[in-house]
């Protein structure tokens, strides 16, 4: 089945600077690659995906990048604000469509 | 409102007992999820659905049951709830199995004591 790997698991930013979370996955199979986010207390949410087809996929201030050939996609946010803190999931499907999840990063963005 | 919904929000529960989470979902969705969250650990899959009639384990399925009976409702079961079983247990739906978005219920938090 599908093993997806995340890093790192906490990630401090200042306001207003960049933020970068990567993920592997293990699958070569796998053609769909989501990022949920979850503030503390509440469920996870879709906040953008990609699938193979592509390369980058961009929504205002976050972006996500995937590379086939080696396996990895990443999310990327710019412009940190202090409402971008909360636990980042990146997520893959592999054999019998089971929506796999990474173990997360806690996102800290600092006044 | 359409969606997902859980139930109950939270529970404690005697070790040895029987519990149900009840998951129910009115979006007309193929497939259903179950996850459990714990601290480090992330989001893992208990039991998924890709269709109603049918199942399948995820990543961590021993001491958990389920099953789907109509496209709607994706109850889970612990048949003799064990301390290592407290966790946030999570519901999600996709409109299809494999490459679409997952929605969540809102959670439940289960405490076996």
């Amino acid at each position: 089945g599908e093993n997806v790997e995340q890093h790192p698991s906490t990630l401090s930013v200042q306001e207003g600077d960049s933020a970068v979370i990567k993920c592997t996955y293990s699958d070569s199979a796998s053609n769909y690659f989501p990022w949920y986010k979850q503030e503390l207390g509440k469920r996870p949410q879709l906040i953008i995906d990609i699938r193979s087809n592509v390369g980058e996929k961009k929504d205002q201030r976050i972006a996500v990048t995937l590379n086939k050939t080696a396996k990895h996609f990443s999310l990327h946010i710019t412009e940190t604000q202090p409402e971008d803190s909360a636990v980042y999931f990146c997520a893959g499907f592999g054999g019998g469509n089971k929506l796999t999840f990474g173990t997360g990063t806690q996102l800290k963005v600092e006044l | 409102i359409a969606g997902i919904t859980q139930a109950p929000t939270s529970q404690i529960l005697a070790a040895g007992r029987r519990m149900t989470l009840r998951c129910t979902q009115d979006m007309r969705h193929n497939a259903m999820y179950w996850y459990r969250q714990d601290l480090g650990l992330g989001l893992r899959l208990i039991h998924y659905s890709n269709t109603a009639g049918t199942t399948g384990k995820g990543e961590v399925p021993d001491g958990y049951s389920v099953s789907r009976a109509n496209t709607d409702d994706f109850p889970l079961t612990l048949a003799s709830a064990v301390p290592s079983q407290t966790s946030v247990y999570f519901c999600a739906s996709s409109v299809q199995p494999g490459n679409t978005e997952a929605f969540f219920g809102q959670g439940t938090r289960l405490t076996v004591v």
